[in-house]
């Protein structure tokens, strides 16, 4: 199984600026995923960041919001941009097993947005 | 796409009887149904999963079972621990490295002394 690390585990924001969550697998990966999780509430994918392309938005998300980077096969990041107290929620960084998609999960970003 | 529904949203047991929390899902593709765990504080850890050519699998005091005709699939956890207390998701998807999961609305259980 991948080991996935999650930077900052949680931060409290003011309206109106940016955060860049980062991810990093222990190993090379093909796929990596990022996702919502608002309180109390299932998870809803976001995105698949796809490596030396744009990642792939789900409907509901868009690039100017959620810009991410994936650099590498073994690294990532999601920007929250422009935020409002409604982007407050959990959001987790995933990675596919290569072998089939099996998806092993980072301990998430709790973010705050005041 | 895929939609999946899960029940019950909350389930009480008491330590060392079982917990079955059930899914249906729509998509006739889907063929991997995995099962997460969710601590509090902490990201979803993979339990369990099946494939759709298993009809049951087993893993000590865990047990998930597809019924691919009627579209469901449950978790079932024997002799309940306290250590049990988490929420429950189970998701759904196609086979392979681009395959999206698709999760359902979570089970919050709870096991008492």
């Amino acid at each position: 199984s991948a080991v996935i690390s999650q930077k900052p585990s949680r931060d409290i924001c003011q309206r109106g600026t940016s955060l860049t969550i980062q991810c990093q697998v222990d190993s090379q990966v093909t796929m990596m995923f990022w996702y919502r999780q608002q309180p109390g509430q299932s998870l809803t994918l976001i995105a698949t960041a796809n490596q030396g392309s744009e990642a792939t938005y789900e409907s509901g998300f868009v690039i100017d919001k959620f810009p991410i980077s994936r650099p590498n096969l073994t690294f990532s990041t999601l920007t929250v941009s422009n935020m409002s107290p409604e982007d407050s929620s959990i959001y987790l960084c995933s990675a596919g097993d290569n072998r089939g998609n099996i998806q092993y999960f980072g301990a998430g970003t709790r973010l705050s947005v005041l | 796409g895929e939609n999946v529904e899960q029940h019950p949203s909350t389930l009480s047991v008491q330590e060392g009887d079982s917990a079955v929390i059930k899914c249906t899902y729509s998509d006739s593709a889907s063929n991997y149904f995995p099962w997460y765990k969710q601590e509090l504080g902490k990201g979803p850890q993979l339990i369990i999963d099946i494939r759709s050519n298993v009809g049951e699998k087993k893993d000590q005091r865990i047990a998930v079972t597809l019924n691919k005709t009627a579209k469901h699939f449950s978790l079932h956890i024997t002799e309940t621990q306290p250590e049990d207390s988490a929420v429950y998701f189970c998701a759904a998807s196609g086979f392979g490295t681009a395959s999206k999961l698709t999760f359902g609305t979570g089970t919050r259980l709870q096991v008492t002394l």
